[in-house]
């Protein structure tokens, strides 16, 4: 099976651009969780959905961040307008089930460098 | 809420020799604790977890990690490194959202592996 797939795998853009990540999690997983990764903060989760609701939003860092998941099989997190400060990897994990057993599988990352 | 805490934001090792990473959690209830790995530009790979079942938890790359309640700790070893070892080591913990049946990962840190020739 194929894994969790992100893209772009890098980003490049000027503060005060729209950034979108996209991410389509392992087919079958019906929960897809959104991390940022940086030197200071290490791994942080922002948003994750169960069968395409949000569950908990509690990590998005102020209303610039937004994230969708339309269907199933894909997901997108953006962010209007970009600031220095959101340079960083982001992450998309999917997991199978409900249960607090259930591992979370892992993309190779989106490495955003706002400028 | 439940947390985990690595102790050694880096390890480093020679080729051959034991592995030793620690993680001590902080749970009221029995955890659900897992190990990742992750490479280089790559996303986290998951190397072990423990669900209750047995202490002690075999993981990929002969790895493994013992679960001691007394202690509340989670230790990762490998009896003997290898070059390619050499990455960044999670220690995770389940925690449940709100009282229902959704949960998420809480991670520690993370400890940077080197392995020396």
């Amino acid at each position: 099976d194929a894994g969790v797939i992100q893209s772009p795998r890098h980003e490049v853009t000027e503060m005060g651009q729209e950034v979108t990540l996209r991410c389509k999690p392992i087919s079958g997983h019906d929960y897809l969780f959104w991390y940022r990764q940086t030197m200071m903060r290490g791994l942080e989760l922002l948003i994750y959905f169960n069968n395409n609701v949000p569950i908990d939003d509690s990590g998005m860092p102020e209303d610039r961040f937004s994230a969708k998941m339309p269907n199933a099989s894909f997901s997108t997190l953006k962010i209007q307008p970009s600031e220095p400060r959101d340079s960083a990897v982001y992450f998309c994990a999917s997991s199978r089930g409900t249960g607090p057993n259930q591992p979370q599988h892992f993309g190779d990352g989106t490495r955003l460098s706002i400028l | 809420a439940q947390s985990v805490t690595q102790l050694g934001s880096h390890v480093s090792v020679s080729e051959g020799a034991l592995v030793l990473l620690r993680c001590n959690y902080s749970s009221s209830v029995p955890p659900y604790l897992f190990w990742y790995v992750q490479y280089p530009n790559q996303g986290l790979q998951l190397l072990l977890k423990y669900t209750s079942a047995a202490t002690l938890v075999k993981g990929i790359n002969d790895f493994e990690a013992e679960f001691k309640k007394s202690e509340t700790s989670f230790h990762l070893t490998k009896p003997s490194a290898h070059m390619s070892d050499a990455a960044e080591y999670f220690c995770a913990v389940s925690d449940q959202v709100g009282g229902g049946s959704n949960y998420k990962l809480t991670f520690g840190k993370g400890t940077l592996l080197t392995v020396n020739p």
